[in-house]
């Protein structure tokens, strides 16, 4: 079965620019999603198809996918900002998610 | 308004049973990929099971053969069927739309989720 990678934490000052990574077998060749989730809340997705913004999702949330590496970028990081993100990909049949990145905004 | 709500959440033995029920309202829900995502305490999310339009269904090796996903389009609602739960089925289960056109395969769309403790 797919595997994707994120690293358990990322941390970011206030202002700057934060990147969350998903590493998987040629996830360049597949779309990937990313979502957050605050504490109590339900997932939202910011990201989808890669690089595209759903409606009422900031311009700051940004996304890439090449090669073996997705990436999530979140530029100018608000407090707000602080969740929980995992990517996604749909794979044979099955959904799969990320092992998620809880993001510190200092 | 697009939501879902879930219901029928609870504290069960090992072994045990337990039906949840998702209620879909503000959109043509019979033509949408519906799915069940949970998240454990302390983990990450894990996708449970979908169901398409046709009544198609598809698990992961961890729930296959325990869980059973169904829907009902008359009534806006699907359903997961849960038996032989064990401790590890122990998290918070959300319904999730899976979305159409440019948004397919992410899920769009989320209910707010109701916890399954497995607990003797």
């Amino acid at each position: 079965s797919y595997e994707m990678t994120q690293p358990l934490s990322v941390s970011v000052a206030l202002g700057q620019t934060a990147r969350i990574t998903c590493g998987g077998n040629n996830i360049g060749s597949k779309d990937v999603h990313w979502y957050q989730q605050k504490p109590g809340q339900a997932p939202v997705l910011v990201i989808y198809r890669n690089n595209n913004r759903p409606s009422g999702i900031p311009e700051r949330f940004s996304g890439s996918n090449s090669g073996n590496t997705a990436t999530l970028t979140i530029s100018r990081a608000q407090a707000g900002d602080e969740a929980d993100y995992y990517c996604q990909v749909w794979d044979s049949s099955t959904q799969v998610f990320g092992g998620g990145t809880k993001l510190t905004v200092l | 308004e697009v939501q879902l709500v879930e219901s029928g959440g609870g504290l069960v033995q090992p072994g045990g049973s337990l039906r949840l029920s998702c209620a879909a309202s503000g959109f043509a829900f019979r033509d949408y990929d519906m799915h069940w995502v949970r998240r454990p305490t302390g983990k990450g999310l894990e996708w449970v099971s979908s169901i398409g339009p046709a009544g198609d269904t598809y698990y992961p090796g961890s729930v296959k053969g325990r869980f059973t996903i169904s829907r009902e389009n008359a009534k806006n609602s699907f359903y997961l069927q849960m038996n032989s739960l064990r401790a590890g089925d122990t998290a918070v289960y959300y319904c999730a739309r899976e979305g159409k056109g440019d948004y397919n395969d992410a899920f769009d769309i989320w209910g707010q989720g109701t916890m399954v403790t497995i607990s003797s």
